[in-house]
């Protein structure tokens, strides 16, 4: 495989579940990121890993948490979600030119609809 | 934080026409990259173009070209000579430190 995978493309979870998403990156880049998209408003940042260390987390509420075990897979943990947590989830990753600093190109997986009941 | 900014969330164009989407942001940095994203129905988004803040010089790419403007802060991207395949949601970004992207614009070619 190529690119960015991310599984499951489609998931649909109740509020007192734990899911997780996955995200592999077959690029040798060495950041990866979390971002979640809804309707009709700017992608939102969650989460940024360079060199496997997380560089930035947003505020993001603690009912998401990432897990980068290497440079070519990304997880995120869900508990305890809100039916306002539904959307898609995209993974993307880079390879920065130093720690934090993006000067080039995003390559996204299609991401993970939730759905949260 | 910095913010980017797409004021139309829809547009259309004729097939073989030009169409122009904006974008302007804010930030207070003087060396930053924008981005220009395309995200087909199929959901995998896609770089368009990309622009390196201190080159005066516009990015083109075949038939995409943006119109960077510094001073105003702003990034069009130019669709010149439409096609079916192009019809997408397009996203402006800005990077630094992070990407941050705008709401999108919803980009329909009509044959």
């Amino acid at each position: 495989e190529t690119g960015v995978t991310q599984t499951p493309r489609h998931l649909v979870m109740g509020m007192t579940n734990k899911k997780s998403l996955k995200c592999e990156q077959h690029l040798g880049h060495n950041a990866m990121y979390w971002y979640k998209q809804s309707a009709k408003k700017p992608l939102e940042l969650m989460f940024v890993y360079s060199l496997e260390e997380r560089v930035e987390n947003n505020s993001v509420p603690s009912r998401f948490s990432p897990e980068c075990p290497n440079s070519s897979h990304l997880f995120l943990h869900l508990h305890t979600l809100q039916p306002e947590d539904s959307a898609l989830y995209l993974c993307a990753s880079s390879q920065d030119a130093g720690r934090g600093e993006i000067t080039g190109e995003l390559f996204f997986g299609e991401g993970s609809r939730l759905t949260v009941l | 934080a910095q913010t980017v900014t797409q004021s139309q969330p829809e547009m259309s164009v004729q097939e073989a026409e030009t169409v122009t989407l904006s974008c302007t942001y804010d930030t207070s940095e003087s060396d930053y990259y924008l981005f220009w994203y395309k995200q087909p129905p199929s959901r995998q988004m896609i770089l368009v173009i990309r622009q390196e803040a201190y080159k005066q010089q516009n990015a083109t790419e075949n038939r995409f070209s943006v119109n960077f403007q510094k001073a105003a802060k702003s990034f069009s991207l130019k669709i010149s000579d439409s096609q079916l395949g192009d019809a997408a949601m397009y996203f402006c970004a800005y990077a630094d430190n992070d990407m941050r992207f705008g709401a999108g614009t919803r980009l329909t070619v009509k044959p």
